[in-house]
């Protein structure tokens, strides 16, 4: 699986855009972007996914540049609860379901 | 539909021991995968299980291991504890066999004393 590498913190006022990006410059065009968070002492949580398209869900939205090499996720009105540890990962479309975790972006939303 | 249930929360250990941690998946997921995390590694992947059979393994000693049962549910084992073990186990289940979104457990948190 591609490397990643993300800022290691990041500040959001509350209710504004939270901009978290990601490259992985190493892509393989079988390769998916996914997004997890962990909140403090819970579990991680699935985002979001995607190959080359934009994507968005009810929790976030995915761009990935035209060459892939990197990636934005963006919280359109963060909250107090987005604040939690947000982790890239690239998987191979055929690989298994183990997931390896990086350092991830701590982003902090502040009142 | 319920989530992944890991138990115990949490558990003490001394040095030496062995120990049990139990994973129920989701309904229905067939996949179950174990990780830990410590404040010194972050999170690192253990080992995964897909109907009874391990399929991927880790870095990790051969003192952690593994099992799955017919019903999905899991099982991992650390024997010998050591102080380092102290960390916070948690189990993903997933639906297919590769490459879906993954939902946590709460975790169990393990100190090793």
């Amino acid at each position: 699986d591609a490397k990643t590498t993300q800022p290691t913190s990041m500040d959001c006022a509350e209710g504004r855009a939270a901009n978290l990006p990601c490259n992985h410059s190493t892509i393989s065009g079988n390769e998916y972007v996914y997004w997890y968070r962990q909140i403090h002492s819970q579990g991680p949580q699935y985002i979001i996914h995607g190959l080359k398209n934009n994507e968005t869900n009810e929790m976030a939205s995915l761009i990935i540049t035209e060459d892939r090499k990197s990636s934005t996720l963006i919280l359109p009105h963060a909250t107090l609860r987005d604040t939690a540890v947000y982790y890239c990962i690239v998987r191979n479309q055929t690989g298994a379901n183990n997931l390896f975790f990086g350092t991830g972006t701590r982003l902090t939303v502040i009142p | 539909k319920a989530g992944v249930t890991q138990t115990p929360r949490y558990l003490i250990k001394t040095r030496g021991q062995q120990v049990t941690l139990s994973c129920s998946p989701i309904s229905g997921h067939r996949s179950v995968s174990w990780y830990q995390q410590t404040p010194g590694q972050g999170l690192q992947f253990l080992f995964e299980y897909f109907s009874e059979t391990q399929r991927n393994k880790g870095n990790f000693p051969g003192r952690f291991s593994g099992r799955q049962f017919s019903n999905s549910r899991s099982e991992m084992n650390v024997s010998t504890l050591e102080l380092g073990d102290s960390a916070l186990y948690l189990c993903a289940s997933s639906a297919r066999a590769v490459n879906t979104e993954a939902f946590f457990g709460q975790g169990t948190r393990l100190t090793v004393v």
